[in-house]
């Protein structure tokens, strides 16, 4: 069964910086691409980053690019996301996704965490 | 605003059928695939359909999804009370180049 369990999740101050990361498990994670996709209360779906199975091809929204770092630990079976300058506008509950895809970015979320809750706020 | 423009709300009774439409642009829609997900409350999105009519393992076939120029659509056959959820439409966007979401439709099981 597959499973995604987030974590890190946190109240940050605007400005600050966080990381949240996401375990795998029940899925071959070294040959699957992820995804991070947010969700701000009451708010419709967000698309955040992608990285490919080997971590060689990465995207990131604009509004958070430059930002943001997604990365993934293939021998650990761990998705990261580097939050940097963060804002308010970042506050919402960020869920990890597995793409349906073999290898490269589908952009077709197949699986997906319970999220875990951003919060930027002073 | 929504690249992707969704109904806020839909209903239905049990038994009867619902469609929720998903209208977008020739940059979007109109040169991509479709995917939709349904969130219920308080927990997250599931895959339904992808690649405009395609359905994961453990779909129920009474969910189909359809594409027709620029517009997308999401049938739901013989309404269960579990089937009261939000739904969205999903495509990737060449002007913006990364996927974009619609607002969402709320489906009620009356």
């Amino acid at each position: 069964e597959v499973q995604l369990v987030e974590s890190g999740g946190d109240l940050v101050q605007p400005g600050g910086s966080l990381r949240v990361s996401c375990s795998a498990s029940g899925f071959n994670f070294r040959t699957s691409a992820m995804h991070w996709v947010r969700q701000a209360p009451g708010k419709r779906l967000e698309y955040v980053s992608g990285i490919n199975y080997n971590g060689v091809e990465t995207r990131y929204a604009d509004s958070v690019k430059g930002r943001f770092s997604i990365s993934k630990d293939n021998s650990k079976n761990m998705l990261h996301l580097q939050m940097n300058a963060l804002t308010s506008e970042d506050t919402a509950l960020y869920y990890c996704v597995k793409d349906l895809g073999v290898a490269g970015l589908t952009y077709i979320f197949h699986y997906w965490g319970p999220g875990t809750l951003v919060t930027v706020s002073s | 605003q929504s690249v992707l423009t969704q109904p806020p709300s839909a209903s239905g009774t049990p038994g009867q059928g619902v469609t929720i439409s998903c209208s977008g642009s020739g940059s979007n829609i109109g040169r991509n695939t479709v995917n939709w997900y349904h969130q219920l409350p308080g927990t997250a999105p599931k895959l339904l359909i992808y690649t405009n009519n395609q359905r994961p393992s453990g779909v129920p076939d009474r969910f189909s999804g359809s594409k027709s120029g620029t517009s997308a659509s999401l049938a739901i056959s013989g309404l269960q009370s579990e089937d009261g959820a939000d739904y969205y439409c999903a495509s990737w966007d060449d002007t913006l180049n990364g996927p974009v979401f619609g607002g969402g439709t709320k489906l009620t099981v009356l």
